[in-house]
């Protein structure tokens, strides 16, 4: 599986948007970028997937850079319950079904 | 949909005994996951079944670690003779068998103490 490089933590106060990059320049022309986040004593929660272009839902958006090989996942408006361990990951349409962790980014929201 | 349930939430135990966790699915979920994940990390894969068919094992999954899923609903993972190494959180997940991108439902883990 082709790998993401995303920073290990990042800080936002509460109500302000939020933009987490992740990087994937070995991206194929398959994969389907997707996140899951990981809140504190719970499993992971799916949040968005996309493959070109940008996708928005009740949680966030996910911008997808034109050649695909960065992402960039959007809060509009963080609050308390948005803090958590974000992870981006590549998940290639044929294959693999299993989806491959990384150490993702550890969101903290600012009061 | 009353999510992917785990039991127990949490288990300790002595070097050297076995230990078997539960998984339930999310009903018609065809697919059914094993991950695992210590501190600081994310969950790793150990193992995804179709139905009944365990259809991949990762190297993670020592001869000492077993997972069914008899009929194809709810699964087991059992880790004989642990070790202090194996104390982490056992992630089950499950996925509708509509497509190779659906996502998956986590349930909330069983955390392993090993002492």
């Amino acid at each position: 599986d082709a790998k993401t490089t995303q920073p290990n933590s990042m800080e936002s106060n509460e109500e302000e948007p939020v933009h987490l990059p992740c990087n994937h320049s070995t991206i194929s022309g398959t994969d389907y970028i997707h996140w899951y986040r990981q809140l504190p004593s719970q499993g992971p929660e799916y949040v968005i997937h996309g493959l070109t272009s940008n996708v928005n839902n009740r949680m966030a958006s996910l911008a997808i850079a034109e050649d695909r090989k960065s992402s960039t996942l959007i809060l509009h408006r963080a609050t308390l319950r948005d803090a958590a361990v974000y992870y981006c990951i590549l998940r290639s349409n044929f294959g693999n079904e299993k989806l491959t962790f990384g150490t993702g980014t550890r969101l903290t929201i600012i009061p | 949909d009353t999510g992917v349930s785990q039991d127990p939430r949490h288990k300790i135990t002595k070097r050297g005994q076995n230990v078997t966790f539960r998984c339930d699915p999310i009903s018609e979920h065809n697919r059914l996951y094993w991950y695992r994940q210590t501190l600081g990390q994310g969950p790793e894969f150990l193992t995804y079944f179709q139905n009944e068919a365990q259809l991949e094992k990762s190297r993670l999954l020592s001869d000492r670690f077993s997972a069914e899923r008899p009929k194809g609903s709810f699964s087991t993972l059992e880790i004989q003779r642990t070790e202090q190494g194996d104390s982490a959180m056992y992630l089950c997940a499950s996925s509708p068998l509509q497509g190779r991108n659906e996502k998956l439902f986590f349930g909330s883990g069983t955390q392993l103490s090993v002492l």
